[in-house]
């Protein structure tokens, strides 16, 4: 239990250009999801957190104009790039925490987006 | 949030128990322990949980002292694929986590 996906996996685009990344959850229902970015050799650096049907909190430095989050229902969270420009490429990772079963309320995460931004 | 500090590398060969130690001197009364494993390119990954005392599963063992302030996390006989990124966090169970840098764990044969 606990699995989180991601759609795409990775992902190649156009300077300029608007990018989403999808995050679900396959087997519970996530109250809370977090976005997270990750450069080579660096820890995982949160950008915003999200609650079903209501805006998301971005940390301090993170542009919520060009970091478009919508978390529309118990499963589904996305991250949309917007004008995407090459420092924007990195790993993009989703986490989700919830409650199924036994389950505790814990955050598990997906398996990361890569965005490269040519 | 409970800041973390863990050592930034460490080295083992296979078949030896890995103890990993963390500190969180301010942690807060509804702080959990959790530790991730994360390995290139990929999302990190659930090991263990814990609020007090031992914790064990099928993969690790976590260590808790009663003051709370530290954490082990003891991985039995490692093998090379254990070679990863270790990381410990605090925080509510629903809580944003703030991510330190982790512990390098190298694994050789």
């Amino acid at each position: 239990g606990a699995v989180v996906s991601q759609h795409p996996s990775w992902v190649i685009c156009k300077s300029g250009t608007s990018v989403k990344i999808e995050c679900r959850s396959l087997d519970f229902q996530a109250t809370t999801m977090f976005w997270y970015r990750q450069f080579p050799k660096q820890s995982l650096m949160l950008m915003a957190t999200s609650n079903e049907g209501s805006k998301a909190t971005y940390e301090q430095g993170v542009e919520k104009d060009k970091f478009l989050i919508n978390h529309a229902s118990l499963t589904l969270s996305t991250l949309t790039v917007t004008s995407a420009h090459p420092e924007d490429s990195s790993f993009y990772i989703c986490s989700a925490s919830g409650t199924s079963g036994t389950l505790t309320d814990t955050q598990y995460f997906g398996p990361g987006t890569r965005l490269t931004v040519l | 949030l409970a800041k973390t500090t863990q050592p930034i590398s460490m080295d083992s060969y296979e078949g030896q128990e890995v103890n990993i130690t963390c500190s969180h001197n301010n942690i807060a009364t509804n702080d959990y322990i959790t530790w991730y494993q994360q390995f290139p390119s990929q999302g990190p990954r659930f090991i263990i949980q814990g609020y007090k005392t031992k914790v064990t599963n099928e993969v690790a063992s976590l260590f808790i002292p009663a003051d709370r302030k530290s954490s082990t996390l003891s991985l039995p006989r490692v093998s090379l694929s254990d070679t990863a990124v270790y990381y410990c966090l605090v925080g509510g169970l629903t809580d944003k986590l703030i991510f330190g840098t982790g512990t390098r764990l190298q694994v050789f044969p």
